[in-house]
């Protein structure tokens, strides 16, 4: 069975840059994935960051930034901030309707 | 303000079932699919599947066949998932999500429907 992979954690200096990835255990990740990036606080509803690869969402920071590097999607956070700490998931859509969440990664920033 | 609205919480004991309800407001239900995500205790999202809100069909992920039923009330402008049997792994945050683009793009979240099984 197809896994979307994620790094489970990751941490960053406050104003530094972190790259989070998000894979396919069975295969290269591309466009046609349509990656999504969302951002999930504490007790809230996760909030779209970045969707179809690159495309930020109404109100996201221009430090959030999607690419897909390699065989991965990638959300790239520069000028880290304390806000930042958090929860980030990405979703793949795998054709035929189906779409696949990883695993998420927690961020931290210190 | 758009928004979609989730039924509140709801305490059930095993082997009983649940339905979690899904309002859109300020905007039309079948003007864009429903998608249903799961969120065990300390966990991450798991996407359930979605429907297709102009014919009702709906389709499942892997793991979530068989009790899980996704459903709509097009009188009501509703979306519904009923969960039947219910087991105490199913205690979850349940969230509705509307998919602007059909790939994914989960624009508008519910508030999530806390969901405990117990005994």
């Amino acid at each position: 069975q197809t896994v979307v992979t994620q790094e489970p954690s990751f941490s960053v200096s406050p104003g530094g840059t972190v790259t989070l990835t998000c894979g396919l255990s069975s295969g290269s990740v591309s466009v046609g994935n349509y990656p999504t990036w969302y951002q999930q606080t504490p007790g809230q509803a996760p909030r779209t960051l970045i969707h179809d690869t690159r495309f930020r969402s109404s109100g996201v920071p221009d430090r959030f930034s999607g690419s897909i590097l390699g065989n991965k999607a990638a959300l790239t956070i520069a000028g880290a901030q304390a806000d930042d700490e958090c929860d980030y998931y990405c979703v793949l859509y795998l054709g035929s309707g189906i779409s696949m969440f990883g695993g998420g990664t927690r961020l931290t920033v210190l | 303000q758009v928004q979609l609205v989730q039924s509140g919480s709801e305490l059930k004991k095993p082997g009983a079932s649940v339905q979690v309800s899904c309002k859109p407001s300020g905007y039309s239900l079948t003007s864009y699919a429903i998608n249903w995500v799961r969120q065990a205790p300390g966990q991450g999202l798991e996407w359930m599947g979605w429907i297709n809100t102009n014919t009702g069909d709906p389709t499942y992920a892997q793991g979530f066949t068989g009790r899980f039923v996704f459903s709509l009330d097009t009188s009501v402008s509703t979306a519904f998932l009923q969960i039947s049997s219910l087991k105490a792994e199913d205690t979850a945050i349940y969230y509705c999500a509307r998919d602007q683009s059909g790939y994914s793009w989960f624009d508008i979240w519910g508030q999530g429907t806390r969901v405990i099984v117990s005994s």
